[in-house]
């Protein structure tokens, strides 16, 4: 079973810069890392954010993005906001079936 | 606009099913999968399965093999989960999103308490 792994936690200032990755076990799928980033903030349902590994929705805000950082999957979050204090997860599609990473909370202080 | 609209909070006993149902509108039901997602107080997000509403077709993730059904009611736009077999351990809020691979738009969300 594939395991997906994320860092558990990070701390960022206010106008700084994070990046958070994104781990899989069985490596790159058929389709390469076909990789979705969701925030979730408490109380709420997840949103996404990236699709396809580096698309953006319509309202993802512009200091998201997300790339393919030494060969792994990445969100890089620049020119944070208070309000990006989340826990963010990746989701990675591979043949049949989809698998969530275990979710970084990324704190803003 | 998209909706996609969850039914209210279940209580069941251990031993039970529950199911779900996540009513869509705003776009053509048959143009997009629709994902099942859970997460347990305090854990995180664990993908369940995806159903195919044109034929119905239905995938399910490994931990979930022979307990749990995804349906769709092509009439009313509505999928439905149901989870059989329930412990303590399936206490979590369930999710339906929307997906052609991007995940875009999400249901309420549905608390399942399990408990005796």
């Amino acid at each position: 079973q594939t395991v997906v792994t994320q860092e558990p936690s990070l701390t960022v200032s206010p106008g700084g810069t994070v990046t958070l990755t994104c781990t899989s076990s069985a490596g790159p799928g058929t389709r390469g890392f076909y990789v979705n980033w969701l925030q979730q903030k408490p109380g709420q349902a997840p949103r996404a954010l990236i699709f396809g590994t580096t698309y953006k929705h319509s309202w993802t805000p512009a200091r998201f993005s997300g790339a393919l950082l030494g060969g792994k999957p990445a969100l890089t979050l620049s020119g944070v906001q208070p309000e990006d204090e989340a826990e963010y997860y990746c989701l990675l599609h591979h043949g049949d079936v989809w698998v969530f990473g275990g979710g970084t909370k990324v704190t803003v202080l | 606009q998209v909706q996609l609209v969850q039914s209210g909070a279940e209580v069941k006993k251990p031993g039970a099913s529950v199911k779900i149902s996540c009513k869509t509108s705003g776009y053509t039901f048959t143009s997009y999968y629709i994902h099942w997602v859970r997460q347990a107080p305090g854990r995180g997000l664990e993908w369940m399965g995806i159903i195919n509403p044109p034929s119905g077709s239905a995938t399910y993730a490994q931990n979930f093999q022979g307990r749990l059904i995804m349906t769709r009611d092509t009439s009313t736009s509505t999928v439905y989960m149901d989870l059989n077999s329930l412990t303590s351990e399936d206490t979590a809020f369930y999710f339906c999103a929307r997906s052609y691979d991007d995940f875009d738009h999400w249901g309420q969300g549905t608390l399942v308490t399990v408990s005796s």
